[in-house]
């Protein structure tokens, strides 16, 4: 079993929100990790977005909007992306990565669809 | 402007090797850590190796470790990546990324490595 695990896709309206999700695997405690997410678009390289472990320990990259936050569901085990008023440039790829046993992870990745 | 610029991709026998380089501009290479990442056709992101600013500290993919290694030089802010019995499954384009307080904060637009008879 993946140690990271998204959705491949996922659709939502033009000014809807969105939720992301990265489910850890069983055994890996979100709540030890920061989660890291990162934006990728077709022919270009990924960006960084922000990262969250709790409220007290998050960061938003240089220049994305405040429509992009990270939460926690410790009872899913899982850490969540919510876009909020969707613009058709949302879509994209999304990935949730966390460093774990020494190594940097990647979740499968979601593509996000703005229709 | 802060650039990381990849090369050395190309077309690759199964079982040969391929040495790729990172140049980076517009920033203190010396001072940074320096990963990287690799992308298949139409796949995810994978994580093949980190680095440390000063060469101390390496970390490999548990699922590479012995095919890939990663090198830098700083005087020529330089980053490499070794890749020897190169494999089908190795074709991808490769990304070296800048880390800045844990994130991958700059990227390059990769080099694509295609293994193929």
């Amino acid at each position: 079993q993946a140690v990271l695990t998204q959705p491949s896709s996922l659709s939502a309206s033009p000014g809807a929100s969105a939720s992301l999700t990265c489910t850890l695997r069983s055994g890996v405690n979100v709540g030890t990790y920061r989660i890291y997410w990162y934006q990728q678009k077709p022919g270009s390289p990924p960006q960084y977005l922000l990262r969250y472990k709790a409220e007290s320990d998050k960061q938003q990259g240089s220049g994305v909007p405040s429509r992009f936050s990270g939460f926690k569901d410790a009872t899913a085990n899982a850490g969540i992306l919510v876009i909020s008023g969707l613009q058709s440039e949302d879509e994209a790829d999304y990935y949730c990565m966390i460093w774990h046993n020494n190594n940097w992870v990647f979740g499968g990745g979601t593509k996000l669809t703005v229709l | 402007e802060e650039q990381l610029v990849e090369s050395g991709g190309g077309l690759v026998h199964p079982g040969g090797s391929l040495r790729l380089s990172c140049a980076a501009s517009g920033f203190t290479f010396s001072d940074c850590d320096i990963n990287w990442v690799r992308q298949a056709p139409g796949k995810g992101l994978e994580w093949i190796s980190f680095i440390s600013a000063n060469s101390r500290a390496i970390y490999d993919a548990d699922s590479l470790k012995g095919r890939f290694t990663i090198s830098r030089d700083n005087a020529k802010n330089s980053l490499y990546l070794q890749m020897n019995s190169l494999r089908a499954e190795d074709t991808a384009v490769y990304y070296c990324a800048r880390v800045v307080d844990w994130n991958f904060d700059l990227w390059g637009r990769g080099t694509l490595v295609t293994v193929s008879s």
